[in-house]
């Protein structure tokens, strides 16, 4: 089945620090990914859909500069949390869709991110 | 604005016992529906999902969930639970104008005991 491979799968930095988390689909190409959010005993936010080869949609509310999004190939995107603070600290989830019709979306395993 | 309603919060049932998940949803268009599974430890698993066709879909592990257009619904359900099915449920709308954009329910947390 559809694998999507999701690093790291925990970070514990200091505030101030920016964090790169990577979605790759292991063998399919994605065209689509999406990126989640994930507060306890909540369900997962969207918060941007990710094109490869252009720019990431924002859900409202995200701070596009502050979760920088690239898709630079049909097999990789990455979230980047610039500048994290305490209040970043969250579980996000990366998923992606084959670029093909009708196709449920893949999950990855998830980056439980804390700041300090 | 879309939303998914799950009204199981948690559900604590015995080995044997029969399983309903409520899933509501409010958009008036054309959706595609998901049940996903997140045993513990481990990431989102597609259970089963409707695209169009028999309401009554079946999955994987015994499930099968009912699209009901009239009262905006797509009940999970499973006829006898198993200690394995421990885990979170996630009933997800993707409303087709916004391509595979997908609306997450709160979740249903499921214990099973033996």
């Amino acid at each position: 089945g559809a694998v999507v491979s999701q690093h790291p799968s925990r970070v514990i930095c200091k505030s101030g620090t920016s964090v790169k988390i990577e979605c790759r689909s292991l063998d399919f190409q994605a065209t689509t990914m999406f990126w989640y959010r994930q507060f306890p005993k909540q369900s997962l936010m969207l918060m941007a859909t990710s094109n490869e080869g252009s720019k990431a949609t924002y859900e409202q509310g995200v701070e596009k500069d502050k979760f920088l999004i690239n898709h630079a190939s049909l097999t990789l995107s990455t979230l980047t949390v610039t500048s994290a603070h305490p209040e970043d600290s969250s579980f996000y989830i990366c998923s992606a869709v084959e670029a093909v019709s009708n196709q449920p979306q893949h999950f990855g395993d998830g980056t439980r991110l804390s700041i300090l | 604005a879309q939303s998914v309603s799950q009204h199981n919060h948690h559900v604590i049932l015995s080995e044997a016992a029969s399983l309903e998940l409520g899933c509501n949803y409010s958009y008036g268009g054309t959706v595609n529906l998901f049940w996903y599974v997140q045993y513990p430890g481990q990431h989102l698993q597609l259970l089963l999902k409707y695209f169009s066709g028999d309401p009554l879909v079946k999955g994987i592990k015994g499930f099968e969930a009912e699209f009901i257009k009239s009262k905006f619904s797509f009940n999970l359900r499973k006829p006898s639970v198993q200690w394995s099915d421990t885990a979170e449920y996630f009933c997800a709308v993707n409303a087709l104008r916004n391509t595979d954009k997908l609306i997450f329910g709160t979740g249903t947390r499921l214990q099973v005991f033996p």
